[in-house]
């Protein structure tokens, strides 16, 4: 089992949708948890993170992670065109006195006009 | 943007064939790492460096080697390209390791090996 899984899609929704976008997670160790958006032919950049449990807004957008169930969520709101990308959720904790930071595959999401 | 380059941007190679990959950065950041991106494996880690000299393994670092003479500069070396290695390599930066420290990421590299 991969310590972070995700499933990879793709999502396609018309503008204005609320989008959700799950990750699952097996490392009791990870107390970070970051989404990464990436547009296409382009390096993936840091939209939000979140420590431990709970919710953090910015925006149209909403992280969420849940500790007890092993479970991370963003949410997009009133999702627009711009907002098609591929979303990569992380999870990141000290392991073996190194940090370790594990992505998941991605999910590839396109808002329709 | 986080001043990192990539080169090349693409490359096209032989199996057998060495190839070099470069990561300059001009924010003066400790951290630095090469990742692959792979469909169906999405980013792995090859090698980071946490200072000039000082570099470790990835979880994919077999068949690579990496170098880090000067802060600004990480190399990506492939002694002898295989298949297996064509990918898009992205080179990543960081000032911090740990907690919420950022990965910004470079545009990547896209390596064919025939």
């Amino acid at each position: 089992q991969k310590e972070v899984e995700q499933d990879p899609g793709p999502l396609s929704v018309p503008e204005g949708a609320i989008v959700s976008l799950n990750c699952t997670y097996s490392n009791s160790a990870f107390q970070y948890f970051m989404w990464y958006r990436q547009y296409s032919r382009k390096g993936p950049e840091l939209l939000m993170y979140t420590y431990s449990s709970g919710n953090k807004e910015d925006g149209r957008f909403t992280a969420q992670v849940d500790k007890s169930s092993k479970y991370i969520s963003l949410f997009i709101r009133d999702s627009q065109p711009s907002d098609s990308a591929t979303y990569l959720c992380a999870g990141k904790g000290r392991q073996g006195g190194s940090e370790k930071l594990v992505f998941g595959k991605g999910t590839k999401l396109t808002v329709n006009p | 943007d986080a001043g990192i380059t990539q080169s090349p941007r693409h490359k096209v190679t032989e199996t057998g064939t060495p190839v070099t990959l470069r990561c300059h950065q001009t924010e003066n950041h400790r951290y630095m790492y090469w990742y692959r991106q792979d469909p169906g494996h999405g980013l792995r880690l090859i090698h980071y460096s946490y200072g000039v000299k000082d570099t470790d393994k990835g979880e994919v670092s077999d068949g690579y080697s990496v170098s880090r003479s000067k802060t600004e500069d990480f190399l990506l070396t492939l002694e002898s390209a295989t298949s297996s290695q064509t990918s898009v390599y992205f080179c990543a930066i960081s000032g911090l390791a740990g907690g919420t420290g950022e990965l910004f990421f470079g545009e990547g590299s896209r390596l064919t090996v025939l």
